[in-house]
């Protein structure tokens, strides 16, 4: 069973407009949350993160927000541009642990 | 300024055949991992290595062996290729703590 868990696979945005990826975990000891953007042949580039002692992290257009009683973080892009395309990973971490566990992915397409 | 670079970029293999992937890094990092991509599953953890002559199995470590015998390189390797590790192979690497891993381009393998 996943532990995280992006249930949207694709989603279109115009540009200009908001985009909002979600985000949603089961395993409760998860503190660290962390956003990658990848474009095709290319390896994922890590674009934003937040911690369990936070519900928000802002950097320029994108802020993340964080729901720990929901088990729920969400990634949102202001406005949205057709850079932006590109497929989003949602990863977790557990307290200091040594590993990420990553969500399947959103595909954001940004329209002209 | 090479990051994580992946060799090789692409290859196609025959059942049975065995093959080494090679990661390198040139940040000083002390973690290095190697993950799996495959349609709707994410990043999937193989292998894992906290440090120079350490490593650690991940989420799906059956029919993968890994190799760190120096700190800035980690070799997967496959001894007996199977289809079912046709997929697109990603090395991370990162310096350990609540910091972000950074990624080699992606090597994609088909095993026919």
């Amino acid at each position: 069973d996943q532990q995280v868990k992006q249930n949207s696979p694709s989603l279109s945005v115009q540009e200009g407009r908001i985009s909002i990826l979600n985000c949603d975990y089961t395993n409760s000891m998860f503190d660290y949350f962390l956003w990658y953007k990848k474009y095709p042949a290319e390896g994922p580039t890590f674009l934003i993160s937040i911690s369990s002692i936070k519900d928000k992290n802002e950097d320029g257009r994108f802020t993340v927000f964080l729901n720990k009683s929901a088990k729920h973080l969400s990634l949102h892009i202001v406005p949205s541009q057709p850079g932006d395309s590109a497929v989003y990973f949602c990863a977790a971490n557990e307290d200091y642990g040594q590993n990420f566990v990553f969500g399947p992915g959103t595909r954001l397409s940004v329209l002209p | 300024n090479a990051g994580v670079t992946q060799t090789p970029k692409f290859r196609v293999l025959k059942t049975g055949q065995s093959m080494t992937l090679l990661c390198a890094q040139d940040m000083n990092h002390e973690y290095m991992y190697w993950y799996r991509q495959d349609p709707g599953m994410g990043l999937r953890l193989i292998h894992y290595s906290v440090g120079e002559g350490t490593t650690a199995k991940g989420e799906v470590p059956d029919g993968y062996n890994v190799s760190r015998l120096k700190k800035q390189n980690f070799l997967l390797g496959l001894e007996s290729a199977a289809p079912s590790q046709t997929s697109v192979y990603f090395c991370a690497s990162l310096t350990g703590g609540r910091t972000e891993a950074f990624f080699g381009q992606g090597t994609r393998l088909t095993v026919v």
